[in-house]
């Protein structure tokens, strides 16, 4: 199995911060990776695709980049709706994997 | 706008075997895979498995010899049968339908409380 790393596991923000999470991949995915995003008592929802690629409806202050194993998802300016936990997904091989999480608070 | 709705018992007896339905609302049930995922209390996420609309499945090696997910399409449902359950199988179970964008999950139920207890 494809091992994913996120880091840190926890990050304390303020409104108007920038936040940057990592995922590193334990072999090369290519662009094959998600991010998606969790609220207590919520389904997760798809906020990166294709390692870069915006879902449809999702703020732009949200980005993604990355290839290969390393990652990154960046909220360019923290907003209120925007603390949540975090998940990164790889989509390249069976079985698929995620990441354990980065809760921001 | 499609929807995922799941349904099941909420608690199920060591050994016994765990059911749950997703019905599927609101667009297209034909050409896509349906995921089965959970979200044990304070872990990560797990895949569990998926089936395509043609039948065909692919499951979690870590659960495969317990695992069985069906589909009825004249319904736009599809099922989870997890056997032999344990504690450890105690989860928030979630379905999802995996999109055409990286293969990514773009569509969710809201989840159900699976607890496995005496």
């Amino acid at each position: 199995d494809i091992q994913m790393t996120q880091s840190p596991s926890s990050v304390s923000a303020s409104v108007g911060d920038r936040v940057t999470i990592t995922c590193r991949a334990s072999q090369a995915i290519s662009t094959w990776l998600a991010w998606y995003q969790q609220k207590p008592g919520k389904a997760p929802k798809l906020l990166i695709f294709a390692a870069s690629n915006l879902q449809t409806g999702v703020p732009s202050r949200f980005s993604g980049s990355g290839s290969g194993t390393d990652f990154t998802l960046t909220i360019s300016s923290l907003q209120p709706d925007d603390f949540a936990t975090y998940y990164c997904q790889q989509t390249n091989t069976f079985p698929r994997t995620f990441g354990q999480g980065t809760k921001l608070e | 706008q499609v929807q995922l709705q799941e349904s099941g018992p909420g608690l199920v007896k060591p050994s016994e075997t765990l059911s749950l339905t997703c019905t599927v609302s609101g667009g297209s049930f034909s050409n896509y895979y349906w995921s089965w995922i959970r979200l044990p209390p304070g872990k990560g996420l797990e895949w569990i498995g998926h089936i395509y609309t043609s039948g065909i499945t692919n499951y979690n090696p870590s659960l495969k010899s317990r695992v069985t997910i069906s589909l009825d399409t004249s319904k736009n449902q599809f099922s989870l049968r997890l056997t032999s359950v344990t504690a450890a199988d105690t989860a928030v179970y979630y379905c999802a339908r995996q999109g055409s964008n990286g293969r990514s999950f773009d569509y969710w139920g809201q989840g159900t409380l699976l607890t496995v207890s005496s």
